[in-house]
């Protein structure tokens, strides 16, 4: 079993659809979640940043982190088609060196 | 502010010839400093990461080598390059004491 599981997708949605990413852990020493954006033949982009549980958010971006689940989501709200890339999830362990990630969605937004 | 780079940006090699990439990062110290590897519509694959100058953990014991020579550098290297070496080669840094982990642009590898 995988450290993170995320679900490859495509995800094709039309613009201005709510998007939904998932993810889920099976280590509870994870502690601090993070979500990339990647664009084709890009560098991971850091979108987020949360520690522990809780919800964050940022403009059309929030994150949600359910610890007892071991569960964390994206949600992108009014979705444009400059959204369209991968969403990579990752989560590392307080003092840790090492972080984890997912494989990554692949999110289509349709014009 | 905090930058990093990494070059080149593309690289055409030959099977069996060697390689060197390059990442450095400006505007922070004590970093800790990553490299991945991306093959086509795939996972990150840690390779090698640095706590400190001239500390080096490998991840995949392959044909690849790191090393360390000052502070905010980090150089991937191979005597000789296999065709299995092609991908997306990306160097990361963590600042010091915090968690999070910021990219650079990549190096995309071809070996022929």
């Amino acid at each position: 079993q995988k450290e993170v599981e995320q679900d490859p997708g495509p995800l094709s949605v039309p613009e201005g659809a709510i998007v939904s990413l998932n993810c889920t852990y099976s280590n509870s020493a994870f502690q601090y979640f993070m979500w990339y954006r990647q664009y084709s033949r890009k560098g991971p982009e850091l979108l987020m940043y949360t520690y522990s549980s809780g919800n964050k958010e940022d403009g059309r971006f929030t994150a949600q982190v359910d610890k007892s689940s071991k569960y964390i989501s994206l949600f992108i709200r009014d979705s444009q088609p400059s959204d369209s890339a991968t969403y990579l999830c990752a989560m590392r362990k307080a003092g840790g060196f090492k972080t984890i990630f997912g494989a990554g969605t692949r999110l289509f937004v349709k014009a | 502010s905090q930058t990093i780079h990494q070059w080149p940006a593309t690289l055409v090699q030959p099977v069996g010839s060697p390689l060197s990439l390059e990442c450095t990062v400006e505007g922070t110290s004590n970093p800790n400093l990553y490299w991945y590897r991306q093959a086509a519509g795939r996972g990150l694959q840690l390779l090698f990461y640095s706590v400190g100058i001239g500390q080096i953990s490998s991840e995949v014991p392959q044909n690849l080598s790191a090393s360390r020579p000052q502070d905010r550098q980090f150089i991937l290297s191979s005597k000789k390059l296999l065709l299995s070496d092609s991908g997306f080669y990306l160097c990361a840094w963590t600042p010091a004491l915090e968690e999070t982990q910021y990219f650079g642009p990549g190096t995309r590898l071809l070996v022929l």
